[in-house]
C-alpha cells in the first residue's frame, strides 16, 4: 500500500486520559498535514510539517495537543487530558511540495475515529 | 480569512439523471481548488484538482469548473449512479502567513436513487 497510513482506524477512550495517533504518510513527501473533521463539517485545519519543522498550527489546536515528524518521515499527534469535544476524525494528509503551489495535491489517510467517553 | 461555502447541503436524484454541485470560496488568491469524496467514516479520495490558472478538469463522468475572479466552481457528474451516493468536499489552497492552507466547504451530501 503506497498511500497515507494512519493507526488506530478507531479510538475510544475515557475523558482525562492521554492518546496518540500515528501516520505514515506517502514515501518523500516532504509535507504532512493533521485536520480534525466533526459530523457534518469540512474538515479543518490543526497543523502542518515541513519535513521535519512543524511550520504552522491552528488556534484549533490547544496546549493539549502537540503534534512531532521527528526524521521528516512518520508523525504523531498526541491529545492529553482528553476531553468529549476532542470527539473527532482526525486526518492525515501528505503532499510533495517541490514545484509551484498550484501544482501541490494533498492525499488523505482513512483517519483516527476518535471517541471520549 | 478563507471561508468556503457549498450549496446545496444535501442532494438526493434519481439514477441516470446530471447534477451539479456548488462551491463558493470568498478569496480569490488561491493556488488550486479540489473536488474530494468522501464515504461514511471514511478518508477522502481525490477526484479532481484545477490549478488557479486552468478553467475545467475532467475525469470519466466528472467536470469540475472554476470561475476565480467570481469565487465559484462547479462539479458536473453525468449519468448519475447509486455508487455515486457518498458526500463530495471542495477545498481551496491558498496562501496563509508565511505558509499554505487547504480549506475545506461543509460539503454536498449526495444520494443517488437506484
Amino acid at each position: 500500500d503506497t498511500g497515507v497510513s494512519q493507526d488506530p482506524r478507531h479510538k475510544i477512550t475515557k475523558r482525562g486520559q492521554n492518546v496518540t495517533f500515528r501516520c505514515d504518510p506517502i514515501s518523500e513527501h516532504n509535507r504532512l498535514y493533521w485536520y480534525r473533521q466533526t459530523l457534518g463539517q469540512g474538515p479543518e485545519f490543526l497543523t502542518y510539517f515541513q519535513n521535519e519543522a512543524q511550520l504552522e498550527k491552528s488556534r484549533l489546536l490547544s496546549d493539549r495537543f502537540s503534534a512531532e515528524r521527528p526524521k521528516g518521515s512518520f508523525s504523531t499527534l498526541e491529545i492529553q487530558r482528553t476531553e468529549q469535544g476532542d470527539s473527532a476524525m482526525y486526518l492525515c494528509a501528505s503532499s510533495l511540495a517541490s514545484g509551484p503551489a498550484t501544482n501541490e495535491k494533498l492525499f488523505f489517510g482513512s483517519g483516527t475515529q476518535l471517541s471520549v467517553l | 480569512k478563507q471561508e468556503v461555502t457549498q450549496i446545496p447541503a444535501a442532494l438526493s436524484v434519481p439514477e441516470g439523471e446530471n447534477l451539479v454541485l456548488n462551491c463558493s470560496f470568498t478569496d480569490s488568491a488561491i493556488y488550486n481548488l479540489q473536488w474530494f469524496r468522501q464515504d461514511p467514516g471514511k478518508g477522502l479520495t481525490s477526484l479532481l484538482l484545477i490549478q488557479s490558472s486552468q478553467r475545467e478538469q475532467t475525469s470519466g463522468r466528472l467536470n469540475a469548473s472554476l470561475d476565480k475572479s467570481s469565487g465559484r466552481s462547479t462539479l458536473y457528474i453525468a449519468a448519475s449512479q447509486p455508487g455515486d451516493s457518498a458526500t463530495y468536499l471542495c477545498a481551496v489552497l491558498a496562501p496563509s502567513g508565511s505558509a499554505r492552507q487547504l480549506t475545506f466547504g461543509s460539503g454536498t451530501q449526495l444520494t443517488v436513487l437506484p
